[in-house]
């Protein structure tokens, strides 16, 4: 089966412009998570959806960062506008509905904020 | 609320040596455990979970993990590094929500 993918792989991009990150969960998962590490620290987590509702939204930084997965298949996340402390790796993951299941991860999106 | 401590955000061994990496978790509802590794420009991948079943967990690698209930802890051991086991490893609870991962260790084998 194919795994989580994540689209761009790098993305580099002025103070104030807008990037839209994209993840195409394994087929069938219900649940699609958004996490972020930044510089070496902890993996953090953004958002939760459970098909294309959100969960758990807690974790999202501020208004700046929208997250939508129209339909229940893929998912966007867009920064505007993006600033320095957004950079970072932005992983997606996704997994079948019940509380034992692991979550399968994306390579993740290497976003630079110039 | 749930969290996790990983002790150590660098251990170094040398091949053939045991590795263990440390993890105490904190969660207010029994958890579900993960030890996840990831490779250079990888994403994570799933080592091994702790779900309530055995306490001793085998994973993938040769790794296993022991849930110790009294100690909150959930230790990721190989009796024997190998060089291909160099990356960053990560522990990681889960309460049945969401889940929270630890800052991280990073394994360096030395030939």
């Amino acid at each position: 089966e194919a795994g989580v993918t994540q689209f761009p792989s790098h993305s580099v991009i002025e103070k104030g412009q807008t990037v839209t990150l994209r993840c195409d969960p394994i087929s069938g998962h219900d649940n699609l998570y958004w996490y972020r590490r930044v510089m070496g620290k902890e993996i953090k987590f953004l958002l939760h959806f459970v098909k294309e509702s959100k969960q758990d939204e807690s974790g999202m930084p501020n208004n700046r960062f929208l997250a939508e997965r129209t339909g229940g298949t893929y998912s966007t996340l867009k920064v505007q506008p993006a600033e320095l402390e957004d950079s970072g790796v932005y992983f997606c993951a996704s997994s079948q509905l019940g509380f034992e299941q692991p979550q399968h991860f994306g390579d993740g999106t290497r976003l630079s904020i110039l | 609320a749930q969290s996790v401590t990983q002790l150590g955000s660098h251990v170094s061994v040398s091949e053939g040596a045991l590795v263990l990496l440390r993890c105490n978790y904190s969660s207010s509802v029994p958890p579900y455990l993960f030890w996840y590794v990831q490779y250079p420009n990888q994403g994570l991948q799933l080592l091994l979970k702790y779900t309530s079943a055995a306490t001793l967990v085998k994973g993938i690698n040769g790794f296993e993990a022991e849930f110790k209930k009294s100690e909150t802890s959930f230790h990721l051991t190989k009796p024997s590094a190998h060089m291909s086991d160099a990356a960053e490893y990560f522990c990681a609870v889960s309460d049945g929500n969401d889940m929270r991962f630890g800052a991280g260790t990073r394994l360096t084998v030395k030939p």
